[in-house]
């Protein structure tokens, strides 16, 4: 499975927006970018998922280079309850089954009132 | 609509022992996977069942084992407890199999720790 690359920590001040940068430069044409983040005591939870072209939704937006190799998640105003790791997984196409979820270490997401 | 449950949410067990974890996927998602968390290793892939079949399997040892019901409810068997197993076990689930964009739900998780 292709790897990513995600700083360790990232702050943020409340209603501010946060970029978070993820690296995956041996990405395949078929990989989706996927993003996934867990607050503390719960399970992950989907956030957004993009192949080539930016997406948009109501939690987030997802921005990807050009060439794949890079994409980064907006939260375009964090809030205390954003305060979460945040995790860039890669899924590629499997003739069985779901492709599983291959976390990394993610990012830790701390969101200062 | 209910998520995803996991029982027990806690679990305190011994070494040799074995444990049975129980997951109930979402109304109508027919997808099972499960997860293990630690510290050290962080989430990893157990294996998945759709239909009552195994579909995907992660690297870990035969004494993880799992099934799914006619219901789509699951549950995860660990034989012969060892330290190394106390983790945060997490259950997804997921409307369809076979594919790589699929959003998964988790449950809770069950917290069991080996003594």
């Amino acid at each position: 499975d292709a790897k990513t690359t995600q700083p360790n920590s990232m702050e943020s001040n409340e209603e501010e927006p946060v970029h978070l940068p993820c690296n995956h430069s041996t990405i395949s044409g078929t990989d989706y970018i996927h993003w996934y983040r867990q607050l503390p005591s719960q399970g992950p939870e989907y956030v957004i998922h993009g192949l080539t072209s930016n997406v948009n939704n109501r939690m987030a937006s997802l921005a990807i280079a050009e060439d794949r190799k890079s994409s980064t998640l907006i939260l375009h105003r964090a809030t205390l309850r954003d305060a979460a790791v945040y995790y860039c997984i890669l899924r590629s196409p499997r003739n069985s089954g779901n492709t599983p979820l291959v976390f990394g270490k993610g990012t830790r997401l701390s969101v200062i009132a | 609509k209910a998520g995803v449950t996991q029982t027990p949410r806690y679990l305190i067990k011994t070494r040799g022992q074995q444990v049975t974890l129980s997951c109930s996927p979402i109304s109508g998602h027919r997808s099972v996977s499960w997860y293990q968390q630690t510290p050290g290793q962080g989430l990893q892939f157990l294996f998945e069942y759709f239909s009552e079949t195994q579909r995907n399997k992660g690297n870990f040892p035969g004494r993880f084992s799992g099934r799914q019901f006619s219901n789509s409810r699951s549950e995860m068997n660990v034989s012969t407890l060892e330290l190394g197993d106390s983790a945060l076990y997490l259950c997804a689930s997921s409307a369809l199999s076979g594919g790589f964009y699929n959003e998964q739900f988790f449950g809770p998780g069950t917290r069991l720790t080996v003594l």
